[in-house]
Order: C-alpha cells, then sequence, then structure tokens
C-alpha cells in the first residue's frame, strides 16, 4: 500500500446520514491533512492535524489520528448533497522545514451524497 | 482576493506538440506547488518553487518538463514533446511562507495527449 491510502475507494450515502473515510499512511508524520475534490475544481484545504493530536473537529467535520495503527478517519456527519466529492488525505514529509508543501496524497474517496 | 488561477482549463494536443500551462498564485504568496493527476493514479508532487527559485524539483518526471516562474510571480509548466503517458490534470497551489499550512489550489489544467 503507498502513503496516504484512503478506504473506501467510493462511498455512496442518503443525505442526512453520516460519511467515514479512513486513511492509513506508512512513515511517520508531523501532520495529516484532508482536502476536498469537487468534480472538475482544485482541492479544498479541510482540515489538519498535527501528530499530537488525537481528535480534531471543524463544523460538521470530524478528523482522528491514531499514530500508533498510522492511521486517521474523517467523519462528515449528517451529510448533504453538496458535499458530494472526492476527498483526499496528504501527509508532508516528515523533516517539514520549507518542504511542508511537497504533499503525499492518497487516491482518495469518492463520496456521493443522494438527495 | 483572487485565488489560484490556471490557464488554460483544458489542452488537447497531438503527441509530439508543446504545451505551455500557467499559474498565477495568489498574491504574495512566496511558495508554487505543482502537482499532477495522471488517470486512475494519485495526486503527485512534481515540484516548488520559492519566489523564483527552484526549491525542490524531485517530482519532475523527466526532462520534457520545464517550469519556469519568472519574477516570482506567475509560472509556467511547458512540456516538450508532449506524450500519451504526459496526459492528466496538472494543479498548481500556492502557499504562504513561514510556518507549515494548507495550500490553495487552483481548478487544474486537463491535458490531453492525443
Amino acid at each position: 500500500s503507498q502513503q496516504g491510502e484512503e478506504d473506501p475507494q467510493a462511498l455512496s450515502i442518503q443525505e442526512g446520514e453520516n460519511a467515514t473515510m479512513n486513511c492509513s499512511y506508512k512513515t511517520s508524520i508531523n501532520n495529516l491533512q484532508w482536502y476536498r475534490q469537487n468534480s472538475g475544481r482544485g482541492l479544498v484545504h479541510l482540515i489538519l492535524i498535527r501528530s499530537n493530536e488525537r481528535e480534531k473537529h471543524s463544523g460538521r467535520l470530524r478528523v482522528t489520528l491514531d499514530t500508533s495503527k498510522k492511521s486517521s478517519s474523517l467523519l462528515i456527519t449528517a451529510s448533504r448533497a453538496a458535499d458530494t466529492a472526492s476527498y483526499f488525505c496528504a501527509t508532508p514529509p516528515r523533516g517539514g522545514g520549507t518542504s511542508y508543501g511537497k504533499l503525499t496524497f492518497g487516491q482518495g474517496t469518492i463520496l456521493t451524497v443522494h438527495p | 482576493e483572487a485565488g489560484v488561477t490556471q490557464f488554460p482549463s483544458h489542452s488537447v494536443i497531438e503527441k509530439g506538440q508543446t504545451v505551455t500551462l500557467r499559474c498565477d498564485p495568489i498574491s504574495g504568496h512566496d511558495n508554487l506547488y505543482w502537482y499532477r493527476r495522471v488517470m486512475g493514479k494519485e495526486i503527485k508532487f512534481l515540484l516548488h518553487f520559492v519566489k523564483e527559485s527552484k526549491q525542490d524539483e524531485s517530482g519532475m518526471p523527466n526532462n520534457r518538463f520545464l517550469a519556469e516562474r519568472t519574477g516570482g510571480t506567475y509560472s509556467t509548466l511547458k512540456v516538450q514533446p508532449a506524450e500519451l503517458e504526459d496526459s492528466g490534470v496538472y494543479f498548481c497551489a500556492s502557499s504562504q511562507g513561514g510556518a507549515a499550512g494548507e495550500l490553495f489550489f487552483g481548478e487544474g489544467s486537463r491535458l490531453t495527449v492525443l
């Protein structure tokens, strides 16, 4: 498996349900980020969780990080049709510094929320 | 304030031709990145500019790719000559200098090589 692999590859749910996406990575990290990409659009940064954090919230988003398992999850509560998009986790190099923008992305989870 | 803009949004060229993609970062952002997503694969880092200097070009696939950022403002990515496997979406992103944080991405330039 590759650094930043998401699971599942595709997720289809009804509006109002919760959506959970998982990400696994292989090497140690400083932080892990989640991005969203709507069809044909650019990537939008959703949330960043640092390696010393276990959980972080932002609106309807909840991210967890388990560094012992090298995994993270993104939970979207009370999903809406507008949440339909691809979701990617990404990690910068461990060394940090000026290379923080050199992200390694997973292949993403395609989320479809049916109205 | 304008976000990261990329041009063209879609380019269709024949194998062997040349294509130049342009990225205008957010004003004041010293860091500029190019990424690429080839069909069915993950988004991959190509290179990183700090102002006009190439900080890291370890992701550039081969010498058919040339990136420039003259004057430290907009950047171009030229593919010459283009090959079939170069097809994909090329994303540009920018960020402010200093502490780690989010990247602001453009909407991408889709390149189709026939």
